[in-house]
């Protein structure tokens, strides 16, 4: 079995502060771990993923993520949150060679200017 | 260039109604999913294929659900009998083959049966 929580429903910032969005998993097996962008009426946009290799990963729009094998998380971070950053987040596990994705259920980041 | 579309994007059934959606992936994407997407919760997994074998669809949530993908491209999600809680929004993603492919997501099909 495998699962993914984001513990927070809504995370608040403001405009050119750190943000972090929390996200642990469970897995049996070696995690292939992927976080999501979802902006209002528009498909889910991949942002970065960690498969193997470094630990820090780098994605899309100036994200980072880290993978932290001992604390099983893969928290999304950036530097400076902007307001178009505004959007829903969902992080996702795989296990390798397996197909089925399990997406946590989202949180919702709200960039104040 | 096209991504993923789905159609319709809207579809209103009464219950007990049959319905059926449609998802256009990447050419060339071996691998397409579908999801299922209820209010304020993240993507639910419902089925995968490879090519035309529909190689996992234990996230089926009955029988009344059936997809297939005949030639390996096109992909139709089939409802029978459709029920209130059948109502979500329908995803479709594709990716190349391997697990550690990012996935590209259609917007989207918003099923709503009355």
């Amino acid at each position: 079995a495998q699962s993914v929580a984001q513990p927070e429903d809504q995370v608040n910032v403001a405009e050119g502060n750190p943000l972090t969005v929390k996200c642990t998993y469970s897995v049996s097996g070696n995690p292939y771990l992927f976080w999501y962008v979802q902006y209002p009426n528009r498909g889910l946009q991949f942002l970065l993923k960690y498969i193997t290799g470094d630990n820090l990963v780098k994605g899309s729009y100036g994200f980072e993520a880290e993978f932290n094998k001992s604390q099983t998380s893969f928290h999304l971070k950036k530097p400076s949150a902007l307001v178009s950053d505004s959007a829903l987040y969902f992080c996702a596990v795989r296990v390798r060679g397996y197909q089925k994705v399990t997406f946590g259920t989202g949180t919702k980041l709200q960039v104040i200017p | 260039g096209a991504g993923v579309s789905q159609s319709p994007r809207y579809k209103v059934a009464k219950r007990g109604q049959d319905v059926a959606l449609r998802c256009d992936p990447i050419s060339g994407h071996v691998s397409l999913f579908w999801y299922q997407q209820a209010l304020g919760q993240g993507p639910e997994f419902l089925t995968y294929f490879q090519n035309e074998a529909q190689l996992d669809k234990s996230g089926l949530p009955s029988d009344r659900f059936f997809a297939e993908r005949p030639e390996g491209s096109v992909s139709t999600l089939k409802i029978q009998r459709t029920q209130q809680e059948d109502s979500a929004v329908y995803l479709c993603a594709s990716s190349f083959r391997g697990s550690g492919n990012e996935q590209f997501f259609g917007p989207g099909t918003r099923l709503t049966v009355l």
